[in-house]
């Protein structure tokens, strides 16, 4: 079993929707949780960065861990063409914090 | 300019080849690190330095091996290719200093490997 599941899609959502996009994991040492998106081609980028447990909000997007279940997730609001990418979540503990743990990608398609 | 910038960004090579794959950053991170990505297995952690001085095993390093030449600059050797190191390779920077965003990597745009 993979330390960090995260469902690969693709999700296909029209324009404006709300996007749900979720990772679960098995080693409750984790504490440092992020989010990257990666355009085809390109290489991940930082969204969400978030420490320990509770809710993260930056613009249309909201980070949440629940470190209780082992599931994080983030939130699109009002969900654009342009957001259209893959998602992958990332993790890793206070002794070992430069070791990150991938989840393997969503791919999202959000339709005009 | 970009932060992290890697060479060549498309490569194409055959079987027991030598190739060389470099990254360079103008972020001022001292840590550096090089990934495969093969689709739906995510990220794969190949090596990883945290100083000129100081280079390490990631999870998936046989076959590869690594050079620090600088602090901004981390190369990433094929000694002799073979078909399955066909992958995005990228390599990505974290400042073991910022306290507010601990180890938080950033990426280059990737180099995109085939081995005939």
């Amino acid at each position: 079993q993979k330390e960090v599941e995260q469902d690969p899609g693709p999700l296909s959502v029209p324009e404006g929707a709300i996007v749900s996009l979720n990772c679960t994991y098995s080693n409750s040492a984790f504490q440092y949780f992020m989010w990257y998106r990666q355009y085809s081609r390109k290489g991940p980028e930082l969204l969400m960065y978030t420490y320990s447990s509770g809710n993260k909000e930056d613009g249309r997007f909201t980070a949440q861990v629940d470190k209780s279940s082992k599931y994080i997730s983030l939130f699109i609001r009002d969900s654009q063409p342009s957001d259209s990418a893959t998602y992958l979540c990332a993790m890793s503990a206070p002794d070992s914090s430069y070791k990150l743990i991938f989840g393997s990608g969503t791919r999202l398609l959000v339709r005009p | 300019d970009a932060d992290v910038t890697q060479t060549p960004r498309n490569r194409i090579t055959k079987t027991g080849k030598r190739i060389m794959l470099e990254c360079s950053q103008t972020k001022g991170h001292d840590r550096m690190y090089w990934y495969r990505q093969d689709p739906g297995l995510g990220l794969q952690l190949i090596y990883y330095s945290f100083d000129v001085k100081d280079i390490n095993k990631g999870e998936i390093s046989d076959g590869y091996s690594v050079s620090r030449q600088a602090q901004a600059k981390f190369s990433l050797s094929l000694e002799s290719a073979i078909p399955n190191q066909t992958a995005l390779y990228f390599c990505a920077t974290s400042d073991s200093r910022d306290r507010d965003l601990t180890d938080t990597q950033y990426f280059g745009p990737g180099t995109r490997l085939t081995v005939l």
